[in-house]
């Protein structure tokens, strides 16, 4: 079984200031890990993902993650963050292929002007 | 031109009603899948199909049946709809091989 935890439902950051939201997860085998992004009213679209190979993971907007197996963590940064960054943040959890996926209960990021 | 889209986006029905909600992906993708998100945003994956066949069938009521006419479409039937039914259900696809998920935009579905 996989699962994975987000200590942290909600982050309050100041613009330009910079973030990290963390994710835990955990697996009896290899996992591919995702972050993806929700914004107000809409569905999800990923922000990167690692499936293997370098432990730094860039992605979209800026954003990045590192993978760090002993600690078996993924958290996700930003060095500056912007008002637009205001979203849910979902870290998930997957096996490859068509196995199923599973998704962590979401960090709110509040940018404060 | 949308690639993952779904109908209705808002849905508000009493209890005991059949609904169905619709899901077209464009992107010729092999899987797809319902997921149910609650009012605390947890996501919470119910069937996937790959190929119009059904691979992953979590522990749903059997009020909930999810149809794949084609590799394109993948409908959510409801029977009976109950208070806990509401929720934002997404349609998401994957290709074959790829991990990535692509996610429709919703429907929010309200029970009174």
């Amino acid at each position: 079984a996989q699962s994975v935890t987000q200590l942290d439902s909600q982050v309050p950051v100041f613009e330009e200031a910079p973030v990290e939201l963390r994710c835990n997860y955990s697996s009896s085998v290899s996992v591919y890990l995702f972050w993806y992004v929700q914004y107000p009213n809409q569905g999800l679209q990923l922000l990167l993902k690692y499936l293997s190979g370098s432990t730094l993971v860039k992605g979209i907007n800026g954003f990045e993650a590192e993978f760090n197996k002993s600690q078996t963590s993924f958290h996700l940064r930003k060095p500056s963050v912007h008002i637009s960054d205001t979203a849910e943040y979902f870290c998930a959890v997957g096996r490859g292929g068509y196995q199923k996926v599973t998704f962590g209960t979401g960090t709110k990021l509040q940018v404060i002007p | 031109d949308t690639a993952v889209s779904q109908t209705p986006k808002y849905l508000v029905t009493q209890m005991g009603n059949d609904k169905s909600i619709k899901c077209e992906q464009n992107l010729g993708h092999d899987t797809m899948y319902w997921y149910k998100q609650d009012s605390k945003k947890f996501l919470k994956i119910m069937f996937s199909y790959n190929n119009k066949e059904l691979i992953i069938n979590e522990t749903v009521p059997n009020r909930f049946s999810p149809k794949s006419p084609d590799k394109a479409h993948l409908n959510l039937h409801i029977n009976s709809l109950e208070l806990g039914d509401s929720a934002v259900y997404f349609c998401a696809t994957q290709a074959g091989g790829e991990d990535t998920q692509y996610f429709g935009p919703g429907t929010r579905l309200t029970v009174l």
